[in-house]
């Protein structure tokens, strides 16, 4: 079946624009994660859905990132004021539920992000 | 300190060669422990789950100490295909109620004919 899917794969901006990164997550899955890979290192955690609601949200660097996932499937994360710092590849993940400490996340592909 | 701290090798090793990555990780209430692999400009994909006892999938064998709070990855007869960066996870699960992965940095393996 379809894995994980995140549009665009890439994305280049200007300081200060505005950004939305897109994920799909696989069919079914009430979890939903996005993280944050910065060169050089492994993923970081930003923030975790359960269904609807941004059950952590604690991993979001500051008020300029914002994610919603309005109907528990589809999830944008939001980034406002872009700064070159913020310059990494988006990864969003998806688990079956998250009950379980051995449920496996399924990644998607990522959205390149460059600040210049 | 990190949370998850690994060795960031460049390892290369020739074809059909034994190799041993570690991993540390700084909090005991860790729950659940796994190893990923991700191959250049890709996702991380889930390699194998980590258990107390050990557990062991095909060349792959990885290990878990507890009490030392240290993880090992052991590859045998490796494969040009194993060229990859390996990933230590720990899951925090438990803390929040879901699992909230903590990733290391990764090792670098390169595998060479």
């Amino acid at each position: 079946g379809a894995g994980v899917s995140q549009t665009p794969s890439n994305k280049v901006t200007e300081k200060g624009k505005y950004v939305e990164l897109r994920c799909d997550p696989i069919s079914g899955h009430t979890a939903l994660y996005w993280y944050r890979q910065s060169l050089g290192q492994g993923p970081e955690f930003l923030i975790y859905f359960q269904g609807t609601g941004a059950a952590d949200d604690s991993g979001l660097p500051n008020d300029r990132f914002f994610a919603v996932r309005p109907e528990g499937s589809v999830s944008t994360l939001k980034i406002q004021r872009t700064e070159r710092g913020d310059s990494a590849v988006y990864l969003c993940a998806s688990s079956y539920t998250a009950d379980s400490s051995y449920n496996e996340q399924f990644f998607g592909p990522g959205t390149r992000l460059t600040v210049l | 300190r990190k949370e998850v701290e690994q060795d960031p090798g460049p390892f290369n090793v020739p074809e059909g060669a034994t190799v041993a990555f570690n991993c540390t990780y700084s909090n005991s209430a860790s729950q659940s422990f796994f190893w990923y692999r991700q191959d250049c400009r890709k996702e991380p994909k889930l390699l194998m789950s980590v258990y107390s006892s050990g557990n062991e999938d095909g060349r792959f064998t990885a290990q878990l100490n507890r009490a030392s709070q240290y993880i090992s990855l052991l590859i045998r007869d490796s494969k040009l295909s194993d060229s990859a960066t390996y990933l230590c996870v720990v899951n925090m699960y438990g803390s929040g109620g879901y699992n909230k992965l903590i990733f290391g940095a990764g090792t670098r393996l390169a595998v060479h004919p």
